[in-house]
């Protein structure tokens, strides 16, 4: 089956570093994809891991274990923009070639 | 603003009306896609449109129906809608729908409201 979890909601304060976990178990795998999503608006691309190891784009990092089935989304220096919901998303392939199957989402409040 | 145009940007509609909704991207892009979310859930994939031929339709109902006219344009056409269809649609775009690295672009997405 295919299965993507991560925790729902998350707290941080502003200035401070987050990481948001994500564990997948997918029939196929051929990377994983972070997105942004504010309220009412469109997933914006955020960052993919398809080989183990760290990902870095400024202030944003995305880590992969493919042996885990386990992925993490690190936030640093955070900003009160950063308050959002933050997917996490396998690509299949096969049968389901570009398909992409989402977690639930981890909505994000940064407080002052 | 991003690279994907959706619109109308919101529609309302009763159950026995047709509409369409528009999807454009301009990148070059030879896959485009469907999805339906509903208010705090993920997207939803509905249908896969790889070079113009529709290679996924994860099991939507007839209702809904999808026309990819050529390569930069996506069409989802409405008929006979019940008021669960109410939610955001969302067209993205890909490079292509199997390479490694093309991540999707998601449009703005249409708030369809059905009455």
């Amino acid at each position: 089956g295919q299965n993507i979890d991560q925790p729902t909601e998350m707290t941080a304060t502003e200035g401070a570093i987050v990481q948001i976990n994500c564990t997948y178990q997918t029939s196929g795998f051929n990377g994983l994809f972070w997105y942004q999503q504010h309220a009412g608006e469109a997933p914006t691309f955020l960052s993919y891991n398809v080989l183990d190891g760290l990902e870095e784009k400024g202030r944003f990092s995305s880590f992969l274990s493919r042996s885990k089935g386990y992925s993490y989304l690190l936030l640093k220096e955070l900003q009160m923009k950063d308050s959002a919901s933050y997917l996490c998303a396998v690509k299949g392939y096969g049968g389901s070639q570009g398909n992409l199957i989402f977690g639930k989402g981890t909505k994000l409040s940064v407080k002052p | 603003d991003t690279e994907v145009t959706q619109t109308p940007k919101h529609l309302v509609m009763g159950m026995t009306n047709k509409k369409s909704l528009k999807c454009e991207q301009h990148m070059g892009h030879r896959a485009m896609y469907w999805y339906k979310q509903k208010a705090k859930k993920p997207p939803e994939l509905m249908f896969v449109y790889s070079y113009e031929k529709l290679s996924i339709n994860e099991s939507v109902p007839s209702r809904f129906s999808p026309e990819c006219p050529n390569s930069s344009l996506l069409n989802l056409h409405l008929h006979a809608l019940q008021p669960e269809d109410s939610a955001l649609y969302l067209c993205a775009s890909s490079l292509t729908s199997g390479g490694f690295n093309q991540p999707q672009h998601f449009g703005d997405g249409t708030r369809l409201s059905i009455l």
